[in-house]
C-alpha cells in the first residue's frame, strides 16, 4: 500500500519561499511509470493542480504558477519536493502530494497524502 | 484555458439517487475522473477513465461521460456520502471542477 506524507513549515512569511517535501513509502518513485504531483486546496474553494515530476526529473507546471514553482525529486530518499517562491496570502492553502497516472490522455490521482496547511502571514 | 463547471450544491434524501454533473467543452472526448472529499480529509478517487471504480469503492458510485457532460451517479445515497465531489480531466494540464457540495437530508 503506497503512502504519501507531506512535511514542511506551516507558516511562511510573505515574499518568502514555501518549501514542502513528500515522502513516499510502500513503493518506489521509480516503479509503475507514475507521475508525482502537488495539488492545493484553498479554504472554501476548489482543488488546484500545481504541477508534477516524473522520476527521471522531467517536470510540468500549471501555467498560472509556472513562474514561481519548482518541483524536484530525490530518488535516494524516495521523496519529492515543492518550492513556491514570492508567496502571498493567496498561497495560503492545504497542500497535498499525490500519485498521478497519466497516459494516452488519461489522468487521475489514486493516492494522496494527508495534506498540510500552509499559512502565509507575517 | 479549459474549464469544468459543476453545480455548487445538491441536496438529496437518503436512499435517493444523486446525479452530479460536470460540464466542459467536448468533455466526452476526454477522460473524466471523480473524487470525494469529506471535511478535514484528503480527496478519495471514486471514478477514473469515465466509468471505472478503484478497488474498495462501493458499486453505488458510477460514472458516465458523453457530449459536454460527465456525470457521477450515487445510487441509494447514504448519509455517509455527504461530502464535496470534484471532477477532473486533462487538457494540456490537470483541470479540476469547482466542486459540488452534496447534502444528504
Amino acid at each position: 500500500q503506497v503512502q504519501l506524507q507531506e512535511s514542511g513549515p506551516g507558516l511562511v512569511k510573505p515574499s518568502q519561499t514555501l518549501s514542502l517535501t513528500c515522502t513516499v513509502s510502500g513503493g518506489s518513485l521509480y516503479s509503475g511509470g507514475y507521475y508525482w504531483s502537488w495539488i492545493r486546496h484553498h479554504p472554501g474553494k476548489g482543488l488546484e493542480w500545481i504541477g508534477y515530476i516524473y522520476p527521471s526529473g522531467s517536470t510540468y507546471y500549471s501555467p498560472s504558477l509556472k513562474s514561481r514553482v519548482t518541483i524536484s525529486v530525490d530518488t535516494s530518499k524516495n521523496e519529492f519536493s515543492l518550492k513556491l517562491n514570492s508567496v502571498t496570502a493567496a498561497d495560503t492553502a492545504v497542500y497535498y502530494c499525490a500519485r498521478e497516472t497519466m497516459e494516452a490522455g488519461k489522468s487521475y490521482f489514486d493516492y494522496w497524502g494527508q495534506g498540510t496547511l500552509v499559512t502565509v502571514s507575517s | 484555458s479549459y474549464d469544468l463547471t459543476q453545480p455548487p450544491s445538491l441536496s438529496v434524501s437518503p436512499g435517493q439517487t444523486a446525479s452530479i454533473t460536470c460540464s466542459g467543452d467536448k468533455l466526452g472526448n476526454k477522460y473524466a475522473s471523480w473524487y470525494q472529499q469529506k471535511a478535514g480529509q484528503s480527496p478519495v478517487l471514486l471514478i477514473y477513465d469515465d466509468t471505472k471504480r478503484p478497488s474498495g469503492i462501493p458499486e453505488r458510485f458510477s460514472g458516465s461521460n458523453s457530449g459536454n457532460t460527465a456525470t457521477l451517479t450515487i445510487s441509494g445515497t447514504q448519509p455517509m456520502d455527504e461530502a464535496d465531489y470534484y471532477c477532473q480531466t486533462w487538457d494540456s494540464r490537470v483541470v479540476f471542477g469547482g466542486g459540488t457540495k452534496l447534502t444528504v437530508l
